[in-house]
């Protein structure tokens, strides 16, 4: 059983609220991940993290900003929520030195009204 | 363009059946390649990595298949459960200078019919 873990799992939240999704891993994992993925579709990735510090935009274009201050801990922020942003979100973890699998936490389902 | 694709898109099997799924990629340089089972509503979790020097890896009723060459690789579930109903991701990471990069596929839908 992987050690990573998102929460809240579902959300339901009003256009225009600011929200933050937590990830945290207890791993020692550098590198983190954030993922969007839709109904049936494949996963996009929107943010990711080598470690402390350090964090980059991924392949699909996202309005929600990350931060890494803590190797365990890799939280996502909308500051404005809007209804395209009803989606589920998956939060992963790898060892980025050796390059081994990466654990994907439960996922937390977004819905926007 | 680093891409992942998967066939077929959607299979449905009778329970205790054998199926195969297939996964062609161009991510390159390939890293590792690794196949996940996705229940709905959850997140995915690992079934095998392989890295390049390894062609076949097996766990429990699921062997994956990997030919570096033509860049392709499959995955064989022997004797279907009801319970491996579920989407089969094939994941490819590069080994490029940034300590690598996931490349995902759509995935197959698989599900088991009594």
């Amino acid at each position: 059983e992987a050690d990573i873990y998102q929460t809240p799992r579902y959300l339901v939240i009003g256009t225009g609220k600011k929200i933050t999704l937590e990830c945290s891993q207890t791993m020692g994992h550098d590198k983190m991940y954030w993922y969007q993925q839709d109904p049936g579709m494949e996963l996009h990735l929107i943010h990711y993290s080598y470690g402390v510090n350090s964090t980059e935009k991924g392949d699909l274009s996202s309005e929600s900003t990350v931060s890494r201050i803590r190797t365990e801990h890799f939280p996502l922020t909308l500051e404005s929520a809007r209804p395209s942003h009803t989606s589920q979100y998956l939060c992963a973890s790898s060892d980025g030195y050796r390059d081994t699998e990466a654990f994907f936490g439960q996922g937390t389902r977004l819905t926007v009204v | 363009k680093n891409q992942v694709e998967q066939s077929p898109q959607s299979l449905i099997i009778l329970e205790g059946k054998n199926c195969t799924l297939q996964c062609n990629y161009t991510v390159s340089p390939f890293s590792n390649l690794r196949w996940y089972k996705q229940d709905t509503g959850r997140g995915p979790v690992s079934l095998t990595i392989m890295t390049f020097s390894e062609n076949t890896k097996s766990n429990g009723r699921y062997t994956a298949t990997l030919d570096a060459d033509t860049k392709q690789s499959s995955l064989h579930i022997t004797a279907s459960q009801l319970s491996d109903s579920a989407s089969y991701i094939c994941v490819v990471s590069d080994r490029g200078s940034t300590l690598g990069r996931l490349y995902f596929g759509r995935g197959t839908q698989l599900t088991v019919w009594p």
